[in-house]
């Protein structure tokens, strides 16, 4: 199974900051992976899939790179309704695993 | 409107077996792949199975091999998941989710969009 493995699991940032999650894959996986947001008592949030594709209507603020082993998600200028929890997710073969999350909280 | 509804969820004694459906609206649902993922209380998420437009081909995570079945019904626009000999580690959230894809030179990609509200399963005696 690919593990894959998010850093830091959890920050504390002010509005208005840039904000980066990093996200590790056990073995190379080209572009498939995907980024979601999930709230409390919500279910997930697509934001970004296969790496770099802005989900529509998901604002501009949120962009994702990489190839291979090594992704990053980011958002420009957080806003108050981004503190959430952040997964990533590769879709390169099943089990389709999922990263353990990045909680991003209020400073 | 694309809509997933889960039903089915309670409370069940360890041993014991429940039925999960999924009832999905706003989309031709045999043209997609469908799948379910768990969370547990504060923890992450976790990708349980996933199921073939025709229901031809199924994927299972190792912990549920051989206990839990997934299905889907065309003509009724539903997933199933069949959950037998459940033990406390199968508490969580179910969420139901539609594997959007994408095909370009020879590859598809995935991802779960959109997703169910959930429905909680609690294994306890």
């Amino acid at each position: 199974d690919i593990q894959m493995t998010q850093s830091p699991s959890s920050l504390v940032a002010s509005v208005g900051d840039r904000v980066t999650i990093a996200c590790r894959a056990s073995q190379s996986i080209g572009t498939f992976l995907n980024w979601y947001q999930q709230k409390p008592r919500e279910a997930p949030k697509l934001l970004i899939y296969a790496a770099s594709s802005l989900q529509s209507g998901v604002p501009s603020r949120f962009s994702g790179s990489g190839s291979g082993t090594d992704f990053t998600l980011t958002i420009s200028s957080l806003q108050p309704e981004d503190f959430a929890t952040y997964y990533c997710q590769q879709s390169y073969n099943t089990p389709r695993t999922f990263g353990q999350g990045t909680k991003v909280e209020i400073k | 409107e694309v809509q997933l509804v889960e039903s089915g969820g309670g409370l069940v004694q360890p041993g014991g077996s429940l039925r999960l459906s999924c009832a999905a609206s706003g989309f031709t649902f045999s043209n997609n792949w469908m799948t379910w993922v768990r969370q547990a209380p504060g923890r992450g998420l976790e990708w349980v199975a996933n199921i073939k437009q025709d229901g031809s081909e199924k994927n299972y995570v190792d912990s549920v091999k051989g206990r839990f079945t997934i299905s889907r019904d065309n003509a009724k626009n539903s997933l199933y998941l069949q959950m037998n000999s459940l033990g406390a580690e199968d508490t969580a959230v179910y969420f139901c989710a539609r594997e959007e894809q994408y095909y370009e030179s020879g590859n598809y990609w995935f991802w779960f969009d959109p997703w169910g509200q959930g429905t909680l399963v609690t294994v306890s005696s």
